[in-house]
């Protein structure tokens, strides 16, 4: 069974430009939730989505948006990068929403560099 | 707002003995899942233990073990035996029971190194 895919693996932007970053789940996998992982800040909720609807989202800016499609995959988009947008993000895919032992499979992230 | 701290960033261990990493949480809930995740250099996490809130027993998994205090909101993660394959980054993560939601919400991370 494949895992999480997440394309590209490395990316490196200039700033002010934009970026679309990608998440294939499981098999199966109705949820795709984002985590954004920098040294300084550690690991933070993006957003989350289940059956193509945005649940829940994090406290970034609105340069930050995502979506999922009907097959589950799930874009991520950063417009007018910043610097600090610098980091490696990472999807992680789950079977339900909130029910109970439902586990996070993760990607292997993009690591995005803004320079 | 529930918030995840774990206070050791390194932690160091010899091949074949036992560390325990620390994490403290704050959360009004009473229902909630608290998970240890392992992100070794190719940097995919993986999950290494789960417990629930409402269990008192604390969860097993081969090597690893958890002391989950709930009134003291501490989750800790025993790993016996350690192996060189052990060594990554170990994050400790919450997540809400209800609420229509998978969020995670980690803790800053600890490094382990095993030492050989």
């Amino acid at each position: 069974k494949a895992g999480v895919t997440q394309t590209p693996r490395y990316l490196i932007k200039t700033r002010g430009q934009q970026v679309t970053l990608s998440c294939s789940p499981i098999s199966g996998h109705r949820s795709v939730s984002w985590y954004q992982q920098t040294p300084g800040q550690g690991l933070q909720f993006l957003f989350e989505y289940f059956s193509e609807t945005q649940r829940n989202k994090g406290n970034f800016p609105g340069r930050f948006s995502g979506r999922q499609f009907s097959n589950s995959r799930s874009e991520m988009n950063v417009s007018t990068l910043e610097l600090g947008d610098s980091a490696l993000y990472l999807c992680a895919s789950s079977l339900f929403l909130d029910r109970g032992r439902t586990e996070a499979f993760f990607g292997q992230g993009t690591r995005l560099t803004v320079v | 707002a529930q918030t995840v701290t774990q206070s050791q960033p390194e932690m160091s261990v010899q091949e074949a003995e036992t560390v325990t990493l620390s994490c403290t949480y704050d959360t009004s809930e009473s229902d909630y899942y608290l998970f240890w995740y392992k992100q070794p250099p190719s940097r995919q996490m993986i999950l290494v233990i789960r417990q629930e809130a409402y269990k008192q027993q604390n969860a097993t998994e081969n090597r690893f073990s958890v002391n989950f205090q709930k009134a003291a909101k501490s989750f800790s993660l025993k790993i016996s035996d350690s192996q060189l394959g052990d060594a990554a980054m170990y994050f400790c993560a919450y997540r809400s029971e209800g609420g229509a939601t998978n969020k995670l919400i980690f803790g800053t991370g600890t490094l382990l190194a095993v030492q050989p």
